[in-house]
C-alpha cells in the first residue's frame, strides 16, 4: 500500500534551535515535496525534489533547507528555528502523471 | 505565477443539503485541476481530478466541473452527510512542473445532523 510516513508527528522546539523533519515514502515516486499549512493560506510549497540528490526551492523557501539522500527519504531542516515557523508541515510524494500523496503531517511549535 | 482563489472559508450545512464550492485560477499553461479533502488530524487526500480534456470528474458522490471560459472549477454534491465534514482544497498542477501543486486557501465544511 502506498504510504508517506512523517516523523516526528509533534515537535516543540526553542527559538534558534535546529529542527529536522523527516519523511519516508515506499511508493518509488521520483518527486517529493514539503508544504506548510497555515489557516487562510492553504498549503504552500517550501522545497521539492525530483530525485535522489536533488533539492529545489518552492514558493516559500526562506529559512528552510532540504535534503534528499535517497529515493525514499526527504528531510526538511530549520537551522535556526523562529516562532513564525510554527505550523503544520506535510510531506508528499508523486510520480509522473500522478497526483501527490500526502503524509499525516508534523505539528511544529517554536517557542 | 500560477494562483488559485478559494473564497469560501467556512460553509455550514444540514444533512441532505446541496454543496457547492467554487474556485478560480490563473495560469499561463493548460492545468489539471484537483480537489483534495482533509479530515481532522489527517493529511490531504485526493478526492477528484479534472483535466481540460474531460471537464468533469465524479467520485464518492462528489462531482467536479471546470469552466475554461471563466477559469473556474467547482465541487458539488447533491446531498451531504455528517461524515463529509472536512476541509476541501482546490489545487492546480501544470504539466512539466514536477507535479507541484498550487492550493487554494481551503473551505471548511461543517454538516449538522
Amino acid at each position: 500500500e502506498a504510504a508517506v510516513t512523517q516523523s516526528p508527528r509533534n515537535k516543540v522546539a526553542v527559538t534558534g534551535g535546529k529542527v529536522t523533519l523527516s519523511c519516508n515514502q515506499t511508493n518509488n515516486h521520483n518527486n517529493m515535496y514539503w508544504y506548510r499549512q497555515d489557516t487562510g493560506h492553504g498549503l504552500r510549497l517550501i522545497h521539492y525534489s525530483y530525485g535522489a540528490g536533488s533539492t529545489e526551492k518552492g514558493d516559500i523557501p526562506d529559512g528552510y533547507k532540504a535534503s534528499r539522500p535517497s529515493q525514499e527519504n526527504f528531510s526538511l531542516i530549520l537551522e535556526l528555528a523562529t516562532p513564525s515557523q510554527t505550523s503544520v508541515y506535510f510531506c508528499a510524494s508523486g510520480g509522473t502523471g500522478k497526483a501527490p500523496l500526502f503524509g499525516e503531517g508534523t505539528r511544529l511549535s517554536v517557542l | 505565477g500560477d494562483s488559485v482563489t478559494q473564497k469560501q472559508g467556512q460553509v455550514t450545512l444540514s444533512e441532505d443539503d446541496f454543496l457547492f464550492i467554487n474556485c478560480t485560477y490563473s495560469t499561463t499553461t493548460y492545468p489539471t485541476l484537483l480537489w483534495y479533502v482533509q479530515y481532522l488530524g489527517q493529511g490531504p487526500q485526493l478526492l477528484l481530478k479534472v483535466t481540460t480534456a474531460n471537464n468533469k470528474g465524479i467520485s464518492r458522490g462528489f462531482e467536479a466541473t471546470y469552466d475554461k471560459g471563466t477559469t473556474s472549477f467547482h465541487l458539488q454534491k447533491a446531498s451531504v452527510q455528517e461524515s463529509d465534514s472536512a476541509v476541501y482544497f482546490c489545487a492546480l498542477v501544470v504539466s512539466g512542473s514536477f507535479n507541484k501543486l498550487t492550493f487554494g486557501a481551503g473551505t471548511r465544511l461543517a454538516v449538522c445532523p
